[in-house]
């Protein structure tokens, strides 16, 4: 079954480095989208992406984030100079279109901040 | 701005039990769907149940089923028969129907299941 994949699992980085979180969508989907889960907290939207652009993007994806679909397969998330507030498990989700609006969704990257 | 609330934030059913799970949500759309994930200790998000609120029949997947109340606004799920591997975070979540539609979540029902 095609599946939603995400690396790496796990992240460590310095407050203030960047970070570039990859995800690889199920292949004939064309709606993406991240999302953001502080430990012990809900989900919360990021950002939405489709035919190359942002569609939506909530407060939180502020100047410091970015996304890209690099290549036909790849679609990433940037965080240019990390803070420790940004620590979190990370989710990508893609959605195929044409009515059903399910969005499938990866394992997650857990990025910690130190 | 839409919202979803989850106002359980654990419960604990018995194995081979059932339990019922609550949501409810709020819009000013009148087209939107619903959904219930699933979050195990992998923390991947697996989509349990989807409900189009167009449609007054409630959802039913397996042992999962929904009791959507639209002008309540209520969304609950229950679970007949609950096995261990039930044992998980619940997330609500609300889209609206346009394209592209992010999802709203609620903030989680912890589920114990005990023998």
């Amino acid at each position: 079954e095609p599946e939603v994949t995400q690396t790496p699992s796990h992240q460590v980085t310095q407050m203030g480095q960047e970070v570039i979180l990859r995800c690889v969508p199920i292949s004939n989907h064309l709606y993406f989208y991240w999302y953001r889960q502080i430990l012990g907290q809900k989900v919360e939207f990021l950002v939405s992406f489709y035919n190359n652009e942002i569609s939506e993007k909530s407060e939180i994806f502020d100047d410091q984030f970015s996304v890209e679909r690099p290549d036909g397969s790849n679609f990433t998330l940037k965080i240019r100079s990390t803070k420790l507030e940004d620590s979190a498990m990370y989710f990508c989700a893609s959605l195929l279109g044409g009515g059903l609006n399910i969005q499938y969704f990866g394992a997650g990257t857990r990025l910690s901040v130190l | 701005a839409q919202t979803v609330t989850q106002s359980q934030p654990e419960m604990s059913v018995q194995e081979a039990e059932t339990v019922t799970l609550s949501c409810t949500y709020d819009t000013s759309e009148s087209d939107y769907y619903l959904f219930w994930y699933k979050q195990p200790p992998s923390r991947q998000m697996i989509l349990v149940i989807r409900q189009e609120a167009y449609k007054q029949q409630n959802a039913t997947e397996n042992r999962f089923s929904v009791n959507f109340q639209k002008a309540a606004k209520s969304f609950s799920l229950k679970i007949s028969d609950s096995q261990l591997g039930d044992a998980a975070m619940y997330f609500c979540a609300y889209s609206y129907t346009g394209t592209a539609s992010k999802l709203t979540f609620g903030t989680g029902t912890r589920l114990q299941v005990t023998l």
